[in-house]
């Protein structure tokens, strides 16, 4: 079966523009959730929906905001991009996360200039 | 402290030889996941334990509840292995998860 797939792979903004980045899971997945990578800081938890609900936040400011449609296929966006916000960004996909095998997506690396 | 701590941060180790990456967590859980991420940055699912041992190929996880412990081993290890290997933890309800900062592997042929 066809695995996560994310879009873009690769975007370059400029700072203050707003930028949305597209997750579709696998069919059936539930649950999908979203993590931003960074040399410095790792791997760390934005958010996770499970059927449309945000059942969990990370510790991230209000730029970060995400949705998931009734098809599974999730978003997120970022508003007023900082230089800071330059990351890989991955979503991974479960039937019910964290309890079941979680699939990533390729990513989608992001540069803010 | 970091709620997830992996060790060794980095391992160079010759092919064929035995590798073993520790996992060591402090938060209750009912997950535990080992993650392989190749350069480029593509990230694949090895294990998820609760409890116990699985093994899949020349790779074994094992997991320690009461000692909030886990290990990775690799037998006869291949330059192929080469990657990041990631811990991380979930729990309950809760469906996000806390990673370690990772072991990078490089196996010498």
């Amino acid at each position: 079966k066809a695995g996560v797939t994310q879009t873009p792979r690769y975007l370059i903004k400029t700072r203050g523009q707003q930028v949305t980045l597209s997750c579709s899971p696998i069919s059936g997945h539930r649950s999908v959730s979203w993590y931003q990578q960074t040399p410095g800081q790792g791997l760390q938890f934005l958010f996770e929906y499970f059927s449309e609900t945000q059942r969990n936040k990370g510790n991230f400011p209000g730029r970060f905001s995400g949705r998931q449609f009734s098809n599974s296929r999730s978003e997120m966006n970022v508003s007023t991009l900082e230089l800071g916000d330059s990351a890989l960004y991955l979503c991974a996909s479960s039937l019910a996360m964290p309890n079941t095998e979680a699939f990533f997506g390729q990513g989608t690396r992001l540069t803010v200039v | 402290k970091n709620e997830v701590e992996q060790s060794p941060q980095n391992l160079t180790a010759q092919e064929g030889e035995f590798i073993t990456i520790n996992c060591s967590y402090s938060v209750g859980i009912s997950a535990l996941h080992w993650l392989q991420q190749h350069p480029g940055g593509g990230i694949v699912s090895l294990f998820m334990l609760s409890s116990g041992k699985k093994k899949h190929g020349r790779l074994i996880a094992t997991i320690n509840i009461q000692e909030k412990h886990s290990s990775l081993h690799i037998t006869a290890s291949h330059p192929r292995d080469s990657a990041v290997y990631i811990c991380a933890v979930g729990g309950g309800s809760q469906g996000n998860l806390i990673f370690g900062k990772g072991t990078k592997l490089s196996v010498k042929p």
